[in-house]
């Protein structure tokens, strides 16, 4: 079963630009996590968030938690040409429920 | 980090044959491994969690004898695809939580893209 939405499915920018994706979930959460996914490949991990905590950065990422809205966000600050891949967005029951995931392009 | 290697990346065969696809966690035990399904353009499906020396557990509207999984040893889970169908074609990947060395999260092998013709 899929646990919420994310939006935009699609999402096209320029390189330098910064990238927005959001999620949303159904349930109760202990952390919500972010992966990639290159076209074809498995999923890399990218960041946990507790279900405690509103914000969290690594690198040129930044992502925020909203358990009121039921609603999470990542940014891609900077973004470059090798960011071009699938994000997606995972609530951990034991075991992870992705969202439909967004497609972002980075044109050089 | 942790490596889960995902064999055969890709596999094409006729209708009627079954197919195994193996998932090894390479430097560290998986007592727990999970197998996905992956339609283009689509997210990751759970389909089943493959636990080491007992039955796996699957996803609702998943059939068990059509997707076999063992996982005989801490490191090794293996999902079979029996009597494969056209419809069955399609990306299937596996992941692991490496437990103690990074709680929480799940390494995933590279995928095996299953085509059957």
């Amino acid at each position: 079963s899929q646990q919420g939405e994310e939006d935009p499915q699609a999402l096209s920018i320029q390189e330098g630009e910064n990238a927005t994706m959001n999620c949303s979930y159904k349930t109760s959460i202990n952390n919500l996590q972010w992966y990639r996914q290159n076209s074809g490949r498995g999923l890399v991990h990218l960041i946990l968030i507790r279900s405690n905590e509103r914000e969290k950065h690594s690198g040129r990422l930044r992502v925020t938690l909203d358990t009121s809205k039921k609603s999470s966000s990542l940014l891609i600050t900077a973004s470059r040409a090798a960011d071009t891949a699938s994000y997606f967005c995972a609530t951990d029951e034991g075991k992870l429920i992705f969202g439909q995931g967004t497609e972002l392009s980075v044109k050089p | 980090g942790a490596v889960v290697s995902q064999h055969p990346s890709r596999v094409i065969c006729k209708s009627g044959t079954s197919v195994k696809i193996e998932c090894r966690s390479l430097d560290f035990q998986a007592t727990t491994m999970f197998w996905y399904r992956q339609f283009p353009k689509q997210s990751l499906m759970l389909m089943a969690t493959s636990n080491e020396g007992s039955k796996a557990t699957y996803e609702q509207g998943v059939e068990k004898d059509k997707f076999l999984i063992n996982h005989a040893s801490l490191t090794l889970s293996t999902l079979t695809v029996t009597s494969a169908h056209p419809e069955d074609s399609s990306f299937y990947i596996c992941s692991a939580p490496p437990g103690q060395k990074a709680k929480n999260i799940q390494y995933f092998g590279a995928g095996t893209r299953l085509s059957v013709l």
